[in-house]
């Protein structure tokens, strides 16, 4: 699975759109991006995942640039309840490995009053 | 539906005991993975059962072992606990088959402390 640069930190002001960059250069035809978050002493939560077009679910948006190099996780308006680590992960989907993620040291983005 | 359920939700050992922890699923799905995720290497993935099979693994040593049973609940296992394996340890539930398959629901963990 192709790896991910995600920037360690981020701040974002409550109600302010939040965006999380994602740098996946070597990314393959066949492998999607997912993104998870860990809110503070809670198990990782899915939150969109995608291909090579935009995604946007109840959670997020997802926007994938055309060369799928890189992607951008966009909270519409944050509150302070997505205070999380967000993690960018890029897999190959398939049913022989469906429980099977490689998580890098994700964003931690603090939402602020 | 009830999510992932994990047991027990802390515990303490000592060095060179044993440890089982239990992961019952989200009722439905086959798949079940573990993680141990810690301050310095973050999560990292264990292993994976589907069908009572384990069909992924990660990079652990042979101290670490699971498996599943017939109705997709999951068992870990550590021997001979080491001060390293203090850690918290993540469950997740898949449904295993087509579709979106990076989905993964996981539970709350168990923390595990090894004095």
């Amino acid at each position: 699975d192709a790896k991910t640069t995600q920037p360690p930190s981020m701040d974002c002001a409550e109600g302010r759109a939040a965006n999380l960059p994602c740098n996946h250069s070597t990314i393959s035809g066949n492998e999607y991006v997912y993104w998870y978050r860990q809110i503070h002493s809670q198990g990782p939560q899915y939150i969109i995942h995608g291909l090579k077009n935009n995604e946007t679910n109840e959670m997020a948006s997802l926007i994938i640039t055309e060369d799928r190099k890189s992607s951008t996780l966009i909270l519409p308006h944050a509150t302070l309840r997505d205070t999380a680590v967000y993690y960018c992960i890029v897999r190959v989907d398939g049913s022989s490995n469906t429980g099977k993620l490689i998580f890098g040291q994700g964003t931690t983005l603090q939402v602020k009053p | 539906k009830a999510g992932v359920t994990q047991t027990p939700r802390y515990l303490i050992k000592t060095r060179g005991q044993q440890v089982t922890l239990s992961c019952s699923p989200i009722s439905g799905h086959r798949s079940v993975s573990w993680y141990q995720q810690t301050p310095g290497q973050g999560l990292q993935f264990l292993f994976e059962y589907f069908s009572e099979t384990q069909r992924n693994k990660g990079n652990f040593p042979g101290r670490f072992s699971g498996r599943q049973f017939s109705n997709s609940r999951s068992e870990m296992n550590v021997s001979t606990l080491e001060l390293g394996d203090s850690a918290l340890y993540l469950c997740a539930s898949s449904l295993g088959g087509t579709g979106r398959t990076g989905e993964l629901f996981f539970g709350e963990g168990s923390r595990l402390t090894v004095l």
